[in-house]
């Protein structure tokens, strides 16, 4: 069956790295997605990798894309407050179904 | 201005009452959906929609409907509101790109069922 899960809470430090988790179960899911959802909105996509992909980079964020143990992770390099909001981990096999995790909420302590 | 909006954004109603929430974009999508956010459960599908005459149901879909007026608007219905329905709604549409398929989400409607 189609699965993603992720742990509730992390607490970082302003300034040090954060690293989120995330394991799926569809080992024919094509695309995985980070989704932020800040306090009062609704979800945006923040980044994505295609399942062929080891490693992504964009500027503060690194996705690293394990597919034999099916796990994902965001990293993201010198936190901010700013980043203080629930990442979400998002699976999708190349159809309409997109399978959301239950979000990371991230606390960030200045 | 917002690509998807949702109307209203909060609302408290109480059990047995009928409440429609409803969904407006400006992306041009042709797939629209809704969605509940309860805390640590994540976003569960309630129904989704691949244009005007296409309606599906999602993974929990009992006790709500919905409506695809147009292309721009998708309102979901509950039809007898229950306490166990007090959650988060998101309405979002979908656009096939390099990315896959990417969701576009609306702000939000926040129900209590008292």
């Amino acid at each position: 069956g189609e699965d993603v899960e992720q742990s509730l809470f992390l607490s970082v430090r302003e300034g040090d790295s954060s690293v989120i988790n995330c394991t799926y179960t569809d080992s024919s899911s094509t695309y995985l997605y980070w989704y932020k959802q800040e306090p009062g909105a609704g979800l945006q996509l923040l980044t994505y990798i295609f399942s062929n992909m080891d490693m992504k980079q964009d500027q503060r964020l690194t996705v690293l894309l394990n597919k034999k143990d099916k796990h994902l992770s965001l990293r993201i390099a010198d936190t901010q407050t700013g980043d203080s909001a629930i990442y979400f981990c998002a699976e999708n096999t190349g159809g309409f179904k997109t399978i959301f995790g239950a979000g990371t909420r991230l606390f960030v302590k200045a | 201005d917002a690509d998807v909006t949702q109307t209203p954004r909060n609302r408290i109603t109480k059990t047995g009452k009928r409440i429609m929430l409803e969904c407006s974009q400006t992306k041009g999508h042709d797939r629209m959906y809704w969605y509940r956010q309860d805390p640590g459960l994540g976003l569960r599908l309630i129904y989704y929609s691949f244009d005007v005459k296409d309606i599906n149901k999602g993974e929990i879909s009992d006790g709500y409907s919905v409506s695809r007026q147009a292309q721009a608007k998708f309102s979901l219905s509950l039809e007898s509101a229950i306490p166990n329905q007090t959650a988060l709604y998101f309405c979002a549409t979908s656009v096939l790109n390099r990315a896959g398929e990417t969701q576009y989400f609306g702000p939000g409607t926040r129900l209590l069922v008292l």
